[in-house]
């Protein structure tokens, strides 16, 4: 089974400022890596996903996140951020053996004027 | 292409009072999951639909039901509403491929007093 661990429950940063989300996870698998991104009032959107290959992934509007296999780590990191990136962040595992999505509690990202 | 539709967005039940969920996707996906989300909790997998014509229960199945009428549509019932019920629900879809992310719908907002 996997479980999905966010440290940070909330993360206020000003504007134009760098910010990371951490993301850590337990398998006994291998396994593909998801960031989603909710807006107030909506569902879940794709932002970036790791599968294989290149570790550093780029994904929507600026975001990109690091699998790092030896810390089981999958952090989220934008150089500057905008209002509009307010929302919450979900990072998600799934087991390379067809097992389901396990999201982890969400991480809450307030950008301050 | 509406992507994957719920009705209805916001439901207010009474206590042993019953309802059902409705969930359609457009884009020919084989998979469909429900899921509810809590406050600090994530979201958690209540059943899915790997293909049409089968079923299975996720982390949360107890007091739902489910149906998965055709390829396009998944309902989520609720026989007799409890206040634990209460939660903000989640339709998602992906195609058969360990590869491929979930498709998220808007949610339903259902508050059971």
């Amino acid at each position: 089974a996997q479980s999905v661990t966010q440290l940070d429950s909330q993360v206020p940063v000003f504007e134009e400022a760098p910010v990371e989300l951490r993301c850590n996870y337990s398998s006994s698998v291998s396994v593909y890596l998801f960031w989603y991104v909710q807006y107030p009032n909506q569902g879940l959107q794709l932002l970036l996903k790791y599968l294989s290959g290149s570790t550093l992934v780029k994904g929507i509007n600026g975001f990109e996140a690091e699998f790092n296999k030896s810390q089981t780590s999958f952090h989220l990191r934008k150089p500057s951020v905008h209002i509009s990136d307010t929302a919450e962040y979900f990072c998600a595992v799934r087991g390379s053996y067809g097992q389901n999505f396990v999201f982890g509690p969400g991480t809450r990202l307030s950008v301050l004027p | 292409n509406a992507g994957v539709t719920q009705t209805p967005k916001f439901q207010v039940l009474k206590t042993g009072q019953s309802m059902t969920l409705q969930c359609a996707q457009d884009m020919n996906h084989n998979s469909m999951y429900w899921y509810r989300q809590d406050p600090g909790m994530g979201l958690r997998l209540i059943y899915y639909s790997a293909s049409e014509g089968t079923t299975d229960k996720g982390e949360v199945p107890n007091g739902y039901n489910v149906s998965r009428l055709n390829k396009r549509e998944f309902s989520l019932r609720l026989e007799s509403a409890a206040p634990s019920q209460t939660s903000v629900y989640f339709c998602a879809s992906s195609e058969d491929s360990l590869l491929r992310e979930q498709y998220f719908g808007p949610g339903t907002r259902l508050t059971v007093t």
